[in-house]
């Protein structure tokens, strides 16, 4: 089955703790990225990656970080969690650009205290 | 500055009152707009691409159409099942970045 994978799907955890969410699809998909959700602000690009070893920032990029190793993976890096960063996250992948369409993970819920 | 704002934030209807939801967008140079149903606690589900002016296309209940400045997404004769949040995005511009508006939350009662 096609899908894109997350984990954890919820995590409670510290400031200043560092943590990884990781993201893997199934279907060679160039293209991946990770979204922010928060009520009022709709789902917001942090970064995104058009294939291994290239990543660009999205338009909500402060405190994360991102890698593509390898083509099936993009792991979304909190080096430094602040409660600002609670929030619900999103990764997503399409076969090559941005203006395909997008399948997305159920994404994982981040409360840092 | 690249914007996709959705209307109205929220939307009541009752089963079989057709009605239509609004996205408007100010990117330059649309590579593609999109629609995307979610359900709570899930990921968006794809729907639609619109890719230029005056494209539509249809899935069941719902039609979707495009302007040089705005898409409509039409909902015929709702059921409950279509109580959702429904998401626009738009990619466009000299980057490969994705743009979401806030959403519509669509409510259908028998």
């Amino acid at each position: 089955e096609a899908q894109v994978t997350q984990n954890p799907r919820y995590l409670i955890t510290v400031t200043g703790k560092k943590l990884t969410v990781t993201c893997s699809q199934n279907m060679n998909h160039e293209y991946m990225s990770w979204y922010r959700q928060d009520p009022g602000l709709g789902l917001r690009q942090i970064y995104y990656s058009m294939n291994v070893e290239v990543t660009d920032k999205g338009d909500v990029p402060e405190g994360y970080k991102v890698s593509r190793k390898e083509k099936r993976n993009f792991p979304l890096i909190l080096e430094s969690p602040s409660p600002n960063q609670t929030s619900l996250y999103f990764c997503a992948s399409s076969l090559l650009h941005s203006n395909q369409p997008q399948h997305f993970g159920d994404g994982t819920r981040l409360s840092i205290l | 500055e690249d914007q996709v704002t959705q209307s109205p934030e929220a939307l009541r209807l009752q089963e079989g009152e057709s009605s239509s939801l609004n996205c408007s967008y100010t990117v330059s140079g649309l590579r593609g707009l999109f629609w995307y149903r979610q359900d709570p606690g899930k990921g968006p589900e794809f729907l639609f691409t619109l890719y230029s002016a005056g494209e539509e296309k249809e899935k069941e209940r719902l039609k979707a159409t495009l302007t040089k400045k705005e898409s409509f997404l039409h909902i015929t004769a709702p059921k409950p099942e279509d109580s959702a949040t429904y998401l626009c995005a738009a990619s466009g511009g000299n980057t490969d970045k994705l743009i979401f508006g806030t959403g519509t939350r669509l409510q259908v009662f028998p």
